[in-house]
């Protein structure tokens, strides 16, 4: 079974701070990871992709990720209260490359 | 259209009914993917249409769950004998080509709210 990891939550940062959310997977072969963001009762709408090791930054955000230890990490810098939201980590493990496996999400607080 | 629609937003059936959930893709997007969402949890994979066909039905949890795409734009979800354990939303989603090595984004319909009594 291909699994996907994410600390539930909620995460609790204040405004203007960094929020940190993590991400672990099984799957040795997956080679593209993902980042969506889930507003309460809304679809998800992706905010990163990244493919090779190291950091990807765009924007406000930054996703970084290590193969060897199987593991992908969302950076959010300034984060502010619009940022509050579920995260969820996907991971695509598909032979035919797009099936994805989606972790059960963290869910971010950022308080005023 | 300008992005994936669902319909219906919402479903209320009884336990035992038969329902169709339709997925209108991105126009042009040659793949189509369909995920389940229990409440608390990510999306699930269920099944992934490349064009018309079925490349990958390795999510459908049983028999009583089976999807038709076939005009390779519009599909539907089909789920036979519903059970309470049905109850989730259901999520479509759109990719261009459904290749490039697995890096294409996928785009999200605002999903299908099923609940089974």
């Amino acid at each position: 079974q291909k699994e996907v990891e994410q600390n539930s939550g909620p995460l609790s940062v204040p405004e203007g701070a960094i929020a940190s959310l993590n991400c672990t997977y099984s799957d040795r072969g997956s080679q593209s990871f993902f980042w969506y963001r889930q507003y309460s009762g809304k679809s998800p709408e992706l905010i990163m992709s990244i493919y090779s090791n190291g950091d990807k930054e765009d924007g406000r955000f930054t996703a970084q990720l290590n193969k060897a230890s199987q593991y992908v990490s969302l950076l959010i810098r300034d984060s502010q209260p619009s940022d509050s939201a579920t995260y969820l980590c996907a991971v695509n493990v598909g032979n035919y490359g797009q099936n994805f496996v989606f972790g059960p999400g963290t869910r971010l607080s950022v308080l005023p | 259209g300008a992005g994936v629609s669902q319909t219906p937003s919402n479903k209320v059936t009884e336990k035992g009914k038969y329902v169709e959930l339709r997925c209108d893709p991105i126009s042009g997007h040659t793949a189509l993917y369909w995920y389940r969402q229990s409440l608390g949890q990510g999306p699930e994979f269920l099944i992934y249409f490349q064009g018309t066909g079925a490349a990958d039905d390795s999510g459908l949890p049983n028999d009583r769950f089976f999807a038709v795409r076939p005009e390779g734009s519009v599909s539907t979800l089909k789920i036979q004998r519903t059970e309470r354990g049905d109850s989730a939303v259901y999520l479509c989603a759109s990719s261009l080509t459904g290749l490039a090595g697995g890096q294409e984004t996928q785009y999200f319909g605002p999903g299908t709210r099923l609940l089974v009594l």
